[in-house]
């Protein structure tokens, strides 16, 4: 069974860091491109970027890319979000998926983020 | 960026309806598009990509179909468990870019 499960959510002052881990089981991490996605509330779906299977491609959707960086660790079969300078705009339900098929063909349940003092 | 217009924002429509979820695209993308079901607490669902194939797991109801940049989302006989936000994806041109979403409710 396909499994991805996010992890590394939570309450965090405007301003810090926060780091996503989305750790996947059930098929071939390192065969596969990995992508963010997130869903402010009440607002539609938002893609942040993607990582190639070695790392050496990472795309990230321009008005986002000073602000997220993604990484893979293949040995621990384990997607990363570091996320910095957080603001009360980046709260959203962030969601990890595999990239198949120019789409996403797996997702995870998502991990809450809520940036508030 | 690509912009996708989906239309109807909302609709309802009752039991065992026909129902048409459209997305157009500002510029062509070929067949790089994809449909995604999302249910409130769920994560989306994968329902087609490349703008005509049926995704693993989903009912045979669903079809997409694409003529020139406007494209299609199908159910055929509306049940009660299609009530979602169904949102198409672009992946032609980066950076890839949802449309804003149908909401499906059932009458």
């Amino acid at each position: 069974e396909v499994k991805l499960v996010e992890s590394g959510g939570g309450l965090v002052q405007p301003g810090r860091s926060l780091k996503l881990s989305c750790a996947v089981s059930g098929f071939s991490f390192n065969d596969y491109w990995m992508g963010w996605v997130r869903q402010a509330p009440g607002k539609g779906l938002e893609w942040i970027g993607e990582i190639n299977q070695d790392s050496r491609t990472i795309n990230y959707t321009p008005s986002l890319k000073d602000k997220f960086t993604i990484s893979r660790d293949n040995a621990q079969n384990t997607l990363y979000l570091q996320m910095s300078k957080l603001g009360s705009e980046d709260t959203a339900i962030y969601y990890c998926a595999r990239l198949q098929w120019a789409g996403m063909d797996a997702w995870g349940q998502g991990a809450s983020v809520t940036v508030s003092s | 960026d690509i912009q996708l217009t989906q239309s109807p924002s909302s609709m309802s429509a009752s039991l065992g309806d026909r129902v048409r979820l459209n997305c157009q695209s500002s510029q062509g993308i070929g067949k790089y598009l994809s449909w995604y079901q999302h249910k409130p607490g769920k994560p989306p669902k994968p329902m087609i990509y490349y703008a005509t194939n049926l995704a693993d797991g989903v009912p045979s109801r669903f079809s997409g179909s694409r003529s020139g940049s406007d494209y299609s989302l199908t159910i055929s006989s509306l049940k009660s468990e299609d009530t979602a936000i169904y949102y198409c994806l672009q992946f032609d041109e980066y950076p890839p870019t949802f449309g804003s979403g149908t909401k499906l409710e059932i009458k």
